[in-house]
């Protein structure tokens, strides 16, 4: 079992709300990685944040926003949410980034299901 | 869109059997990575092989690497009960830290 954790594990929004999902990364990992995976899909790369600075972003849209803390854990945001926004969202914390990063290890996960 | 496929999309075996799943991805890579996700949870880390490696194991585990091709493969030995799982190999890709992940191999090991 790894020390990633989220919160919370099962959240239901309406379309048009938005969402906070919360992340607490490994100790000394200083790197979080935010993942969106759709049921039968494997994970799609959401962006990163490296020492609170957003370092690379997938496809996906501006409304999907995130913020790193001195402590290393995160926040993802999404807004306005849509009905394809339902799936499970997954943080993953590492250490480094680039070249230099190592293994990236996932939490459990929160499962969004917007109506 | 996903960088990576796993092939076969689906496995079922018995206990003792071994388990055999490939990989395929598009772009050059630093390293290729093998998670193991059950029913819809976490995904966990299984092993990770550099790109100038060709081989490398982790207990009952067996990844090879072919650059040339693009491909890996998990073997699983001796599988049990408790290996039913998805399966999804990852590729850093040209980013470096953004993991592309496939759809993953469904396997199903039965008593």
């Amino acid at each position: 079992e790894t020390g990633v954790t989220q919160s919370p594990t099962h959240l239901i929004k309406t379309r048009g709300q938005q969402v906070t999902l919360r992340c607490s990364s490994q100790s000394g990992h200083n790197t979080v990685s935010w993942y969106q995976q759709a049921l039968g899909q494997g994970p799609q790369f959401i962006f990163q944040y490296y020492r609170e600075e957003e370092n690379g972003r997938g496809n996906f849209p501006p409304r999907f926003s995130g913020l790193q803390f001195p402590n290393y854990s995160s926040e993802l945001n999404v807004n306005a949410l849509e009905l394809d926004d339902s799936a499970l969202y997954l943080c993953a914390s590492s250490r480094g980034t680039g070249g230099n990063q190592e293994t990236q290890y996932f939490g459990p996960g929160t499962r969004l299901l917007v109506l | 869109s996903q960088q990576g496929e796993e092939d076969p999309q689906a496995l079922s075996i018995q206990e003792g059997e071994n388990a055999t799943m490939n990989c395929s991805y598009k772009t050059s890579i630093n390293n290729l990575q093998w998670y193991r996700q059950n029913s819809g949870r976490g995904l966990v880390h299984l092993i990770l092989i550099r790109s100038n490696e060709r081989e490398k194991h982790s207990g009952r585990l067996r990844v090879t690497l072919d650059t040339s091709k693009k491909s890996s493969s998990l073997l699983i030995t001796a599988s049990r009960a408790a290996d039913t799982a998805s399966y999804f190999c990852a590729t850093d890709g040209n980013s470096g830290y953004a993991l592309n992940f496939g759809k993953g191999t469904s396997l199903l090991v039965t008593p």
